[in-house]
């Protein structure tokens, strides 16, 4: 078992609809929570960058924690036909594993206009 | 601010050669580690330096390789090269001060790396 699964879609929804994308981890150790998004032939893109538990919004982006459950959520409203893109969720403890990050195989997300 | 530059884009080798990639992080960050990304294990981290020093190695055999220099640039080496090292290689820097701190990784557009 991978310590971070992500189901990877593919996910299409028509634009201007919610999407929520998720991972679930098992090393309670996480702290540090990431969503990148990958756009093809480019190498992954900074979203959201949260610690800890919780909610951190960015314009249409919201990233949730629940640490509780090993649980965390990205949800985009409004979506529109430039977020096409593969989302990969990553995490991270502290201390010794510095620069490393565990990331999710990905969610390949197209919105059509 | 310039991002992370890394060089060639593309590469093609045969099985037995070695090839050198190069990576150069945004300016002011001195952490760099470097990312394996294929179709079917996804990102793989290989290892991070940090004030030239090497401070973490994923799982990945000897033949891979790196350094980084006084200028926080990088550079790694795969040397014999097999089929199964056809992947995005991802170079990613971050503005880590040194202590336990965990700040994020920005990642540049990667070599992609194809052998024959």
């Amino acid at each position: 078992q991978k310590e971070v699964e992500q189901d990877p879609g593919p996910l299409s929804v028509p634009e201007g609809a919610i999407v929520s994308l998720n991972c679930t981890y098992s090393n309670s150790a996480f702290q540090y929570f990431m969503w990148y998004r990958q756009y093809s032939r480019k190498g992954p893109e900074l979203l959201m960058y949260t610690y800890s538990s919780g909610n951190k919004e960015d314009g249409r982006f919201t990233a949730q924690v629940d640490k509780s459950s090993k649980y965390i959520s990205l949800f985009i409203r409004d979506s529109q036909p430039s977020d096409s893109a593969t989302y990969l969720c990553a995490m991270s403890d502290r201390g010794s594993t510095l620069g490393r990050l565990y990331f999710g195989r990905g969610t390949q997300l197209t919105v059509w206009p | 601010k310039a991002g992370v530059t890394q060089t060639p884009r593309y590469l093609i080798k045969t099985r037995g050669q070695q090839v050198t990639l190069s990576c150069s992080p945004i300016s002011g960050h001195r952490s760099v580690s470097w990312y394996q990304q294929t179709p079917g294990q996804g990102l793989q981290f290989l290892f991070e330096y940090f004030s030239e020093t090497q401070r973490n190695k994923g799982n990945f055999p000897g033949r891979f390789s790196g350094r980084q220099f006084s200028n926080s640039r990088s550079e790694m080496n795969v040397s014999t090269l097999e089929l199964g090292d056809s992947a995005l290689y991802l170079c990613a820097s971050s503005i880590q001060t040194g202590g336990d701190d965990n700040s994020p990784l920005h990642f540049g557009n990667g070599t992609r790396l194809t052998v024959t």
